[in-house]
């Protein structure tokens, strides 16, 4: 069973610059979520997406956006990037949306913007 | 609105003696709460939640945690502690009244000395 990856790994952007996430949810899972962790901080939900469509918001602004492709796999895309958005990036997936489905993390993508 | 509150940065345990990390949480409702590891440069892996039924809730690795709804708390416990459990531990808090995502808290660092 092929668990939740993520590319790239590490990158680094200059502010006011755009970037493209990606993540490949595990096998049978329909729904991925993206999630903010600055340095020391606990994950901040960005948002979730449940078979192509967004399933609930957090609080970031509309220059976080994403997808999700029919295989299920997802992009996170934030534009006009700024020193604040350097963080670690996780992307979840789980089988469904429902409220007490554990969701299974990638490693992150560590961003940087300088 | 759902918060969970972790009231320690650092818990420092002896290898071989019992662990508890704490957890507080504030919820509209009935609560459905999640404990979730990081080991370092990684994602988050589950390791238990408690939806309804049992107080004690049995997870992975030997872990366990106790809902106590008066005191609106769900410690994380284990018995031993084995140095391979250091680690950043997180409590969690799932909105199930919207959008099906996690609120997490600021986390702990368990290190567990030789």
């Amino acid at each position: 069973e092929t668990g939740v990856t993520q590319s790239p790994t590490h990158l680094i952007k200059t502010r006011g610059q755009q970037v493209t996430l990606r993540c490949s949810s595990q096998s049978g899972h329909n729904t991925v979520s993206w999630y903010q962790q600055a340095l020391g901080q606990g994950p901040q939900f960005i948002f979730q997406y449940y078979r192509e469509e967004e399933n609930g918001r957090g609080n970031f602004p509309p220059r976080f956006s994403g997808l999700q492709f029919p295989n299920y796999s997802s992009e996170l895309n934030v534009n006009a990037l700024e020193l604040d958005d350097s963080a670690l990036y996780l992307c979840a997936s789980s089988l469904d949306s429902s409220y007490n489905t554990p969701l299974h993390f990638g490693n992150g993508t560590r961003l940087t913007v300088t | 609105a759902q918060s969970v509150a972790q009231p320690e940065d650092q818990v420092n345990v002896a290898e071989g003696n019992p662990l508890t990390v704490k957890c507080t949480y504030s919820v509209s409702g009935n609560p459905y709460l999640f404990w979730y590891v990081q080991y370092p440069n990684r994602g988050l892996q589950f390791l238990l939640k408690y939806i309804t039924g049992d107080n004690l809730v049995k997870g992975s690795y030997g872990f366990e945690a106790e809902f106590n709804k008066s005191q609106t708390s769900f410690h994380l416990k284990k018995p031993s502690a084995l140095v391979s459990d250091s680690a950043l531990y997180f409590c969690a808090v799932r909105d199930k009244s919207g959008a099906n995502n996690l609120f997490f808290g600021t986390g702990t660092r368990l290190t567990v000395i030789p």
